[in-house]
């Protein structure tokens, strides 16, 4: 139980364009998810919080305009990178925590290899 | 401000040996330390995780020890195999605010 899917798990685009991922819960509701971003041998960044059927709350420093955050759903939640540039260049995770609260625990995706050229 | 201090950074131990990983924190209103294991190219998985109140607990060849007083917790493999290279993170969560802090990891390598 408790998986986290994301898709795709690699993109590779141009710079200018956009970009979205996808993170599923499948196989429990999930009222948070949490998006983070990872540089190469470093540890998770914290980017933002959605929480289903409201605004995303971002972290200090993350453009908000650039990093859109979707979570229309209890099972569902999308990241768009706006106008991506090779910056953006990242291993992008999702997690999930459960809706029933009882849960301490966030499961993670297997992350999305975005490459920006 | 770094939440969650973690060391070493990197640690080679042999097979069989025990290996020990420490991190440590200053925010009292952490309430749950969990450890996550990261494969190249994989999203963290959870290992084991801790309640303050609790002093140890042992999941297979994973324990935490956490010492609240000192407020710091260690992660331990005993009989570390190859397999068990991985990165490892601490973690610690602020349940009113809803969010998990992590360490900078530590990169363990098990020489057969």
């Amino acid at each position: 139980g408790a998986v986290v899917s994301q898709h795709p798990s690699r993109v590779i685009c141009k710079s200018g364009t956009s970009v979205k991922i996808e993170c599923r819960s499948l196989d429990f509701q999930a009222t948070t998810m949490f998006w983070y971003r990872q540089f190469p041998k470093q540890s998770l960044m914290l980017m933002a919080t959605s929480n289903e059927g409201s605004k995303a709350t971002y972290e200090q420093g993350v453009e908000k305009d650039k990093f859109l955050i979707n979570h229309a759903s209890l099972t569902l939640s999308t990241l768009t990178v706006t106008s991506a540039h090779p910056e953006d260049s990242s291993f992008y995770i999702c997690s999930a925590r459960d809706a029933t609260g009882r849960i301490d625990e966030q499961y993670f995706g297997p992350g999305t290899r975005l490459t920006v050229t | 401000q770094q939440q969650v201090k973690q060391s070493p950074q990197s640690l080679i131990v042999q097979k069989g040996g025990i290996s020990i990983i420490n991190c440590a924190y200053e925010n009292t209103a952490f309430d749950y330390f969990p450890w996550y294991q990261q494969f190249p190219g994989k999203g963290p998985a959870l290992l084991i995780a801790i309640r303050p109140d609790v002093s140890e607990k042992k999941e297979g060849r994973f324990t935490i020890s956490f010492n609240k007083s000192a407020k710091q917790f260690s992660l331990h493999i005993m009989d570390s195999q190859p397999g068990d290279s991985a990165t490892y993170f601490c973690a610690a969560r602020q349940y009113n605010f809803n969010k998990f802090y992590f360490g900078s990891g530590t990169k363990l390598n098990v020489k057969p």
